[in-house]
């Protein structure tokens, strides 16, 4: 069973166009991610919710928008995408806000604008 | 915001040769950890290290927490082809965030 799975893995779609992507933990962990892969592959957070509750908002564009119905999910909204949106996006979760906590990763989703 | 600066960036390697990767940083960092990412796939945890001064292993790996706790290496022993792939370091400092080093991209002749 994977242990965070992200839904779709690749994406591919039109500059303006509006897009989710989707995000399930059966870890039980409370806390969860969003990260950013850029081509040169560097990682950055983007989103962090705990038990439901926005706790990191980076320096984001607000036509990105997180969600989290649950403690077990955390989607992702994309509205008007630009080409520039273009990366491979990143789930993930850690048991909870302690420090240091190990976090564990989706497998990403590829996400390619025209 | 906060860098680690990883270095090397790339490193091409005979099979069974021993492989050593570093991580710097102008900040003090609480914790530090290893992941490794295969193409395709999320990153994976490697090590997790807590203490300044900590040396842990796990396998052929072996990863310190620099004493200043401005840093951290880790080392891979007898490299064999599944050890290709792209490694991070990544720190923590205060919130839960992790900052992230540029990754060193591991390549194996065999």
């Amino acid at each position: 069973d994977t242990a965070v799975s992200q839904t779709p893995k690749y994406l591919v779609t039109q500059m303006g166009n509006d897009k989710s992507i989707k995000c399930e933990q059966n870890l039980g962990h409370d806390t969860m991610y969003w990260y950013k892969q850029d081509s040169k592959k560097f990682l950055k957070i983007m989103f962090s919710y705990n038990n439901k509750e926005l706790i990191i908002n980076e320096t984001v564009p607000n036509r990105f928008s997180p969600k989290s119905p649950d403690k077990a999910h955390l989607n992702l909204h994309i509205n008007s995408l630009e080409l520039g949106d273009s990366a491979v996006y990143f789930c993930a979760s850690s048991q909870d806000q302690g420090l240091g906590q190990p976090q564990h990763f989706g497998d990403g989703t590829r996400l390619s604008i025209l | 915001g906060q860098q680690l600066n990883q270095s090397p960036q790339s490193m091409f390697i005979q099979e069974g040769e021993d492989v050593s990767m570093n991580c710097t940083s102008s900040s003090i960092f609480n914790t530090w950890l290893w992941y490794k990412q295969d193409p395709g796939e999320g990153p994976v945890l490697l090590i997790a290290l807590y203490k300044a001064g900590e040396l842990t292993s796990n396998g052929r790996l072996t990863a310190q927490f620099g004493i200043t706790r401005k840093d951290s290496f880790l080392n891979i022993s007898a490299s064999i082809p599944s050890d290709v792939g792209i490694y991070f370091c990544a720190g923590n400092q205060g919130a839960q965030k992790l900052v992230f080093g540029q990754g060193t991209r591991l390549t194996i002749n065999p």
